[in-house]
């Protein structure tokens, strides 16, 4: 069983880019959540995404969008860069909606210059 | 007001010390409460979900209070390998969606 794998793990950007993010959720895993884990703080929802539709969007601008694929894979997208988005970035998987636990992936570290 | 808070640690505390984890959350709508452990530059990790009657996993135990929201971990006999980060989370509803709402976290440091 192949569990939930990020890309790239790491990343440096400038202020104003934009950057795209990418998970591959656990097989069987049809939602796919996005986590923004600050350095020394507790990981914060940005969205949510099941059956490739956005359902449910936690207090981030909407320069933070997203998509989910028919696979169920997701991509998260952050325009005109700020140095605050400096974070961890962490996708977590479920078999449905949260129901039945989340697997996480390994993250995707992006730092802003 | 945070929905999940923690103490703000840092916690050290020599091998073999017993440690306790408290937590409050601010939704009594919320239904689910977890323990996750997050070592450095990794993923978070379920360490254990939490009940009402209290729930014990080895050296680890987790209690809930529903009536004062309030949430805790004890970890016995601490190990070494016990150093880390541990979140408190909760599970809320969103927009009908679930989320998991996480705590700032506690760090962990056992010194031998």
């Amino acid at each position: 069983e192949t569990g939930v794998t990020q890309s790239p793990t790491h990343l440096i950007k400038t202020r104003g880019q934009q950057v795209t993010l990418r998970c591959s959720s656990q097989s069987g895993h049809n939602t796919v959540s996005w986590y923004q884990q600050a350095l020394g703080q507790g990981p914060q929802f940005i969205f949510q995404y099941y059956r490739e539709e956005e359902n449910g969007r936690g207090n981030f601008p909407p320069r933070f969008s997203g998509l989910q694929f028919p696979n169920y894979s997701s991509e998260l997208n952050v325009n005109a860069l700020e140095l605050d988005d400096s974070a961890l970035y962490l996708c977590a998987s479920s078999p449905g909606q949260g129901r039945g636990g989340y697997t996480f992936g390994s993250g995707t570290r992006l730092t802003v210059v | 007001r945070k929905e999940v808070e923690q103490d703000p640690g840092p916690f050290n505390v020599p091998e073999g010390a017993t440690v306790a984890f408290n937590c409050t959350y601010s939704n009594s709508a919320s239904q689910s409460f977890f323990w996750y452990r997050q070592d450095c530059r990794k993923e978070p990790k379920l360490l254990m979900s939490v009940y009402s009657s209290g729930n014990e996993d080895g050296r680890f135990t987790a209690q809930l209070n529903r009536a004062s929201q309030y949430i805790s971990l004890l970890i016995r006999d601490s190990k070494l390998s016990d150093s880390a980060t541990y979140l408190c989370v909760v599970n809320a509803l969103i927009q009908g969606a679930q989320k998991l709402v996480f705590g700032q976290g506690t760090r962990l440091t056992i010194n031998p």
